[in-house]
C-alpha cells in the first residue's frame, strides 16, 4: 500500500526557512522510474507545483520559485525534504507531497515528470509574525 | 511556463446531469494532460491521465478527451459523490502547471 505523509511546522515567521519532510511507504525512492514532487495550495486557490526529485537524485524546480527551493532525499529513511527560504505570508498554503509513477524524455532530452498517482494528506503552513 | 485555463470556474448541476469541463493550454501539450478531483480538506485524486486514460478504480462515468490545446472532462451522470473541484494538469514540459479549477456545485 502506497502512502505519503507530510510533516513540519504549522507556523513560521516571515523571513524564516521552511523545512518539510515527506515520509513514504509502499515504494522505494530508489525505484528507477518513480519520483516525488512537492505541490502547494493557498487557501481557496489552485494547486502549484514546486519541485521534484528523481530516483537518481536529479532535481527539477518551479521556474518562479527556483531561487528559494531545495529538494533532497534520504533513500534509507524513505524521506523527501523540501526547504523554502525567506518565507512570506503569501507562502501560506497546504503543502502536499505526491508520487509520480514515471517520466519521459522530451524532444530536447530533458526529463518530464508524469501525473501524480498518490498524494499525502497535506500539511497547512501559516506564515505570520 | 505553459498556462492552463479551465472553464467554467463554477458549474451548478443536478444529480443525473451530464457535465463537461474544459481545459485549454497556452500551447500544444499533445495528450500530456491529467484530471484530478478534490474535495474540501482532502488531497486531489487522480481521475484521468494522458488525456483519456481512466485511472484504475475511477468510475466509468468519468471520461476525458482532447489533444493539442483543448481538453474536456465529462461526467456522464452526476452522482452526489461527484460534487467537488476539478483540476487539469499538463505534463508536456518539465515545469508542470495546473488549471485554476472548476467547482461543481449542487443546483
Amino acid at each position: 500500500q502506497v502512502t505519503l505523509r507530510e510533516s513540519g511546522p504549522v507556523l513560521v515567521k516571515p523571513t524564516e526557512t521552511l523545512t518539510l519532510t515527506c515520509t513514504v511507504s509502499g515504494f522505494s525512492l530508489s525505484n528507477s522510474r518513480v519520483g516525488v514532487s512537492w505541490i502547494r495550495q493557498p487557501p481557496g486557490k489552485a494547486l502549484e507545483w514546486l519541485a521534484h526529485i528523481f530516483s537518481n537524485d536529479e532535481k527539477s524546480y518551479s521556474t518562479f520559485l527556483k531561487s528559494r527551493l531545495t529538494i533532497s532525499k534520504d533513500t534509507s529513511k524513505s524521506q523527501v525534504v523540501l526547504t523554502l527560504t525567506n518565507m512570506d505570508p503569501v507562502d501560506t498554503a497546504t503543502y502536499y507531497c505526491a508520487r509520480t509513477p514515471s517520466y519521459y524524455y522530451d524532444g530536447s532530452g530533458q526529463r518530464v515528470i508524469y501525473y501524480f498517482d498518490y498524494w499525502g494528506q497535506g500539511t497547512l503552513v501559516t506564515v505570520s509574525s | 511556463d505553459i498556462q492552463m485555463t479551465q472553464s467554467p470556474s463554477t458549474l451548478s448541476a443536478s444529480v443525473g446531469d451530464r457535465v463537461t469541463i474544459t481545459c485549454r493550454a497556452s500551447q500544444s501539450i499533445s495528450s500530456w494532460l491529467a484530471w484530478y478531483q478534490q474535495k474540501p480538506g482532502k488531497a486531489p485524486k487522480l481521475l484521468i491521465y494522458k488525456a483519456s486514460s481512466l485511472e484504475s478504480g475511477v468510475p466509468s462515468r468519468f471520461s476525458g478527451s482532447g489533444s493539442g490545446t483543448e481538453f474536456t472532462l465529462a461526467i456522464s451522470s452526476l452522482q452526489p459523490d461527484d460534487f467537488a473541484t476539478y483540476y487539469c494538469q499538463q505534463y508536456n514540459s518539465y515545469s508542470l502547471t495546473f488549471g485554476g479549477g472548476t467547482k461543481v456545485e449542487i443546483k
